[in-house]
């Protein structure tokens, strides 16, 4: 079946260090592959996506790229910043009758 | 839009007690997903539904646990008796033809 493996945290950075969040998956066929951000108190959220291998997505400063050959889709930020502060959800969807498949979530805290 | 909407925002009720909480997801949408979240147990799917049919409830712990979709703007999960173990964030999500999910804010469920 389809699993995602985060990198475990919890992470705790200063203000404008480098952020790496490592994800690797296991799944049968093509699947799209997702960062969602749960801010404190609320919902999780789409942060960003890619949808095919060596697609790029980006948002807010945060980028991951779809390796089909690692099978990994690693989150990185070159300057974080305190209202980054959440935790982070890797996840996969597409090969698995319309539900997604999450990883544990990894808590970032950045410190000023 | 509005997004999706949960009801409750925030449940506390004592132990033997029915609990309904209400979904609605956005319009259009034909996925929908309800989600229980904890510190010990993080997030685990409980049950999704397709067009208002239910595909996939084996995440639902135990007979106690139910959920219906009467219409495509309509959902309850119903824990019915509660009990302690129950307490938790309880998120519903929704998706359309894009494979990305969007949740709502959550139900914030103490059972005493």
């Amino acid at each position: 079946g389809n699993s995602v493996t985060q990198m475990e945290g919890p992470v705790t950075l200063s203000e404008e260090a480098f952020l790496t969040i490592n994800c690797t998956y296991t799944a049968t066929g093509y699947p799209s592959l997702f960062w969602y951000v749960q801010y404190p108190g609320e919902g999780l959220q789409l942060l960003l996506k890619a949808t095919k291998a060596d697609d790029k997505g980006s948002n807010k400063g945060f980028e991951a790229t779809y390796r089909k050959e690692t099978t990994s889709f690693h989150l990185e930020k070159g300057s974080v910043q305190v209202s980054d502060s959440a935790v982070y959800f890797c996840a996969l969807s597409g090969t698995n009758a319309g539900k997604s498949t999450f990883g544990d979530g990894t808590t970032l805290t950045v410190k000023p | 839009d509005a997004g999706v909407i949960q009801s409750p925002r925030h449940e506390v009720t004592e132990m033997g007690q029915e609990v309904t909480l209400r979904c609605k997801p956005i319009s259009g949408h034909d996925y929908l997903f309800w989600y229980r979240q904890t510190m010990m147990r993080g997030l685990e799917l409980l049950i999704y539904f397709n067009n208002n049919v239910p595909i996939d409830d084996s995440g639902m712990p135990e007979d106690r646990f139910s959920a219906k979709m009467p219409n495509a703007s309509f959902s309850t999960l119903k824990i019915q008796p509660s009990e302690p173990r129950d307490s938790a964030v309880y998120f519903c999500a929704s998706r359309g033809t894009q494979e990305t999910q969007y949740f709502g804010p959550g139900t914030r469920l103490l059972v005493l």
